[in-house]
């Protein structure tokens, strides 16, 4: 099946800064999500990319499908971005199962 | 605009009872997926549904579990004979029935503790 790999594992940050997360995927793609979970555990739908550059305030995304490969920007860090960020990837037809990665646990702190 | 709904949000059982989860889809969503988060790990593809078709079960383990997404009322997942090992969040999710845009919503999850 699909591998999907998120860089870096962890990242610690001071509030206000900048970061670039990282997923790489082994195949094709018609569905890549990026999400958020939250310290409660919940998921938040963050962006839904399988292509191109997509932006929602602080936060950008771009995926080169070609490449193989998506990123998520996150600028002028808060508090409240702390978490676990997750690239998830469908498959390019068949079933539409997401496949997710492991994850960046992202700490921001004050 | 209510989003993907689950119940219960917390559940404990003892080893050896049954688990029912429940997972209301998103208005306009046709499509379920069940997934399965083991403490500090990602999330893991279980099953997937359609009203009243398994479309996809090789997430599923072959013993103990099952899924149903009836014509009417919430999709279920089942657990029989809970083990410690089935202690996990249990997240469903919807998608609309649209090929080309297949986006998935998740819900809050369901924390299953076994004693």
């Amino acid at each position: 099946g699909i591998q999907v790999e998120q860089s870096p594992p962890d990242l610690i940050l001071q509030e206000g800064a900048n970061s670039t997360l990282r997923c790489n995927f082994s195949d094709s793609v018609n569905n890549l999500q990026w999400f958020h979970q939250n310290p409660w555990g919940q998921l938040i739908n963050l962006f839904y990319i399988p292509s191109g550059t997509k932006q929602n305030g602080r936060l950008s995304a771009t995926t080169v499908a070609t490449e193989r490969y998506s990123l998520l920007y996150i600028s002028s860090s808060q508090t409240t971005d702390s978490g676990v960020y997750f690239c998830a990837v469908g498959p390019n037809f068949g079933n539409e199962k997401l496949t997710f990665g492991t994850g960046t646990r992202l700490t921001i702190i004050p | 605009n209510a989003g993907v709904m689950q119940n219960p949000r917390h559940l404990v059982r003892r080893r050896g009872q049954e688990a029912r989860l429940r997972c209301s889809p998103m208005k306009g969503h046709s499509h379920v997926y069940w997934y399965r988060q083991l403490p500090e790990e990602g999330l893991k593809f279980m099953v997937y549904l359609q009203k009243e078709n398994i479309i996809d079960e090789s997430g599923m383990p072959k013993e103990r579990f099952s899924a149903e997404f009836p014509k009417e009322g919430p999709s279920i997942l089942r657990i029989q004979q809970v083990v410690r090992g089935d202690s996990a969040a249990y997240f469903c999710a919807s998608s609309p029935p649209v090929q080309a845009y297949n986006e998935q919503f998740f819900g809050p999850g369901t924390r299953l503790t076994v004693l």
